[in-house]
């Protein structure tokens, strides 16, 4: 069965050092997004991606971040200089179709990002 | 203004017992409807989804979920749990036009044997 593949599982930084997360989404699959759940909160949108391009972002999704589908499989989430406050699980899922066009979002499982 | 709640944080259930886990929402028109289940350390699977249709929806693992949209509540419900099942559950919604999911807060299901 198809699977959205995020690396690395587990990454720790120093504050303010840049973090490059990436996801391998379904081969077939048009629409990519980035979430992320803070420890015992709720999983938050981030971004969305499609055609090249940021369809939409969350208030959270500053200038500190960046999105890039560098190639033809993977899809990458870059912080810029990383925060405590970013510490979190960043989940990556693709789509065929959008949610707007009641597209199912299949997710990864996930890289923790610890910022100390 | 919009939401999705989750009023129960944990519930806790003994193995062979039925379950129904709560979500409401409050947007505007009905929203596309989702739960989800994590386990520990990993990801988020799809248990269902409701679009339009039927209100009485199945999904995977032996869970089904019922659209009420006179109580704006999508509860999962399962009738006999499985250890297997302690996970944590979320409930979702996407927004007609809207192009993401807004999760629930979770419910953490504990099942003891």
């Amino acid at each position: 069965e198809p699977e959205v593949t995020q690396t690395p599982s587990h990454q720790v930084t120093q504050m303010g050092q840049e973090v490059i997360l990436r996801c391998v989404p379904i081969s077939n699959h048009l629409y990519f997004y980035w979430y992320r759940q803070i420890l015992g909160q709720k999983v938050e949108f981030l971004v969305s991606f499609y055609n090249n391009e940021i369809s939409e972002k969350s208030e959270i999704f500053d200038d500190q971040f960046s999105v890039e589908r560098p190639d033809g499989s993977n899809f990458t989430l870059k912080i810029r200089s990383t925060k405590l406050e970013d510490s979190a699980m960043y989940f990556c899922a693709s789509s065929e179709v959008s949610t707007m066009n009641t597209g199912e979002l299949f997710f990864g499982e996930g890289s923790r990002l610890t910022v100390l | 203004a919009q939401s999705v709640t989750q009023p129960d944080i944990h519930i806790t259930v003994s193995e062979g017992a039925s379950l129904e886990l709560r979500c409401n929402y409050s947007y505007g028109a009905t929203p596309y409807l989702f739960w989800y289940v994590q386990s520990p350390g990993q990801g988020l699977q799809l248990l269902l989804k409701y679009f339009s249709g039927d209100t009485l929806v199945q999904g995977i693992k032996g869970f089904e979920a019922e659209f009420k949209r006179s109580q704006s509540s999508f509860n999962l419900r399962k009738p006999s749990v499985h250890w297997s099942d302690a996970a944590e559950y979320f409930c979702a919604v996407a927004p007609r036009g809207g192009n993401k999911l807004v999760f629930g807060a979770g419910t953490i299901l504990r099942v003891k044997s």
